[in-house]
């Protein structure tokens, strides 16, 4: 069945350092690809989507590549923010439209 | 204007209760979801329904069951509650199938 694996936390990064969280993905079909962050005490926003193989999606200054050779969907930013503290999630689309997330990473950005 | 709202935001019940979990989507949104997230967990899907009939169910027992009212708000029922059901509920809203989701704060559930 469908699923996401997801890199496991907690990250704890300095400002400005380069961040990347992995996640890979197993779907039957073509499955549309997404990062969720979740703030403390707000609910799952969507930070960016990717609907089909190589297309890059991106918000904020984060990236993910839609890798269909590898499953992959991996998160980056070039240079986090404490800001950026929260918890992501990387999530699926599959069959049904229902949505598949991974476990979730958290990141913790320290002045 | 007015995001996805749940209610009540915290519930503590005891073993063998039941619960209903409200949820009011993004106005003109038909699409609700609802997902289950035990802590340190990523969110489950339970239910989805659009235009006040169910599109999907997830993998949960009989004792889940949801509705959606001709106003598109949503209730969440689980009845002869077990301690493996405490965890944060989110509701989602949509516009339509397969459209951007939307998530309330949800609603954080304690059985005892």
């Amino acid at each position: 069945g469908d699923s996401v694996t997801q890199m496991e936390g907690p990250v704890t990064l300095s400002e400005e350092a380069f961040l990347t969280i992995n996640c890979t993905y197993t779907a039957t079909g073509y499955p549309s690809l997404f990062w969720y962050v979740q703030y403390p005490g707000e609910g799952l926003q969507l930070l960016l989507k990717a609907t089909k193989a190589d297309d890059k999606g991106s918000n904020k200054g984060f990236e993910a590549t839609y890798r269909k050779e590898t499953t992959s969907f991996h998160l980056e930013k070039g240079s986090v923010q404490v800001s950026d503290s929260a918890v992501y999630f990387c999530a699926l689309r599959g069959t049904g439209n229902q949505f598949y997330f991974g476990t979730g990473t958290s990141l913790t950005v320290i002045p | 204007d007015a995001g996805v709202t749940q209610s009540p935001t915290h519930l503590i019940k005891t073993r063998g209760q039941h619960v209903t979990l409200r949820c009011s989507p993004i106005s003109g949104h038909k699409s609700v979801s609802w997902y289950q997230q035990v802590l340190g967990q990523g969110p489950q899907f339970i239910f989805q329904y659009y235009e006040k009939e169910e599109r999907g169910r997830g993998n949960f027992p009989d004792r889940f069951s949801a509705r959606q009212f001709p106003n598109y708000s949503s209730e969440l029922n689980v009845n002869a509650l077990l301690l493996g059901d405490s965890a944060l509920y989110l509701c989602a809203s949509s516009l339509a199938l397969n459209e951007k989701l939307f998530f309330g704060s949800g609603t954080q559930l304690s059985v005892l």
